[in-house]
């Protein structure tokens, strides 16, 4: 079975302060983690996958294989960064992706 | 292409009633996503289809609940009889079956049963 755990519902920061979104997951085989970003009133959007080992709106996240979490970080949080985050887990080779529950980012100005 | 489309956008009906909720996946994807958000729970998948055939419906509430996939550019969630407690935003997703592949959102409908 795959699940995905975001333990924080709401976060709240303020510009310029650095903020981190957490997501742990269990996956008995190799997981593709990705984050989904949906702001206010918009569809779903990929934000970033592990995989591509990028950084995206200055965001970037790290699986840890050891530690099973694959927490989004970003240095310097902007008011345009407030929106809902979903961290995402697909196994066997793809398809079916499970999502956590969600986490309502607000940056404060 | 225009993406995932679904229809309709908002939807509002009285307890007891069918609804019908549509999605029209990005042409040339062959995995097709139902998923229900609510403040509560977040997302949850309800199922999964690959190459029209459902894969896991585990995730439906009751058999109140049903899709199907008449084709590879159709398909649809239907609820009946509806209940207040189905008031969502059900949102629809495709994507290429593969390692790594992205899975693009419709813009949701919003049912409320009221």
């Amino acid at each position: 079975a795959q699940r995905v755990t975001q333990p924080e519902k709401l976060l709240s920061v303020f510009k310029g302060a650095p903020v981190e979104l957490k997501c742990n997951y269990s996956y008995s085989g190799s997981p593709e983690l990705f984050w989904y970003v949906q702001y206010s009133r918009q569809r779903l959007q990929l934000l970033l996958r592990h995989i591509s080992r990028e950084s995206i709106k200055g965001f970037t996240a790290d699986l840890n294989k050891g530690e099973t979490s694959f927490h989004l970080k970003k240095p310097f949080a902007q008011e345009e960064d407030s929106a809902m985050y979903y961290c995402a887990l697909s196994g066997n080779g793809g398809s079916r992706l499970t999502f956590g529950e969600g986490t309502q980012l607000t940056v404060n100005p | 292409d225009a993406g995932v489309i679904q229809s309709p956008r908002h939807e509002v009906t009285e307890m007891g009633q069918e609804v019908t909720l549509r999605c029209k996946p990005i042409s040339g994807h062959n995995s097709l996503f139902w998923y229900r958000q609510t403040m509560m729970r977040g997302l949850e998948l309800l199922i999964y289809f690959n190459n029209n055939v459902p894969i896991d419906d585990s995730g439906m509430p009751e058999d109140r609940f049903s899709a199907k996939m008449p084709n590879a550019s159709f398909s649809t969630l239907k609820i009946q009889p509806s209940e207040p407690r189905d008031s969502a935003v059900y949102f629809c997703a495709s994507s290429f079956l593969g390692a790594n592949t992205e899975a693009f959102f419709g813009q949701g409908t919003r049912l409320t049963v009221v």
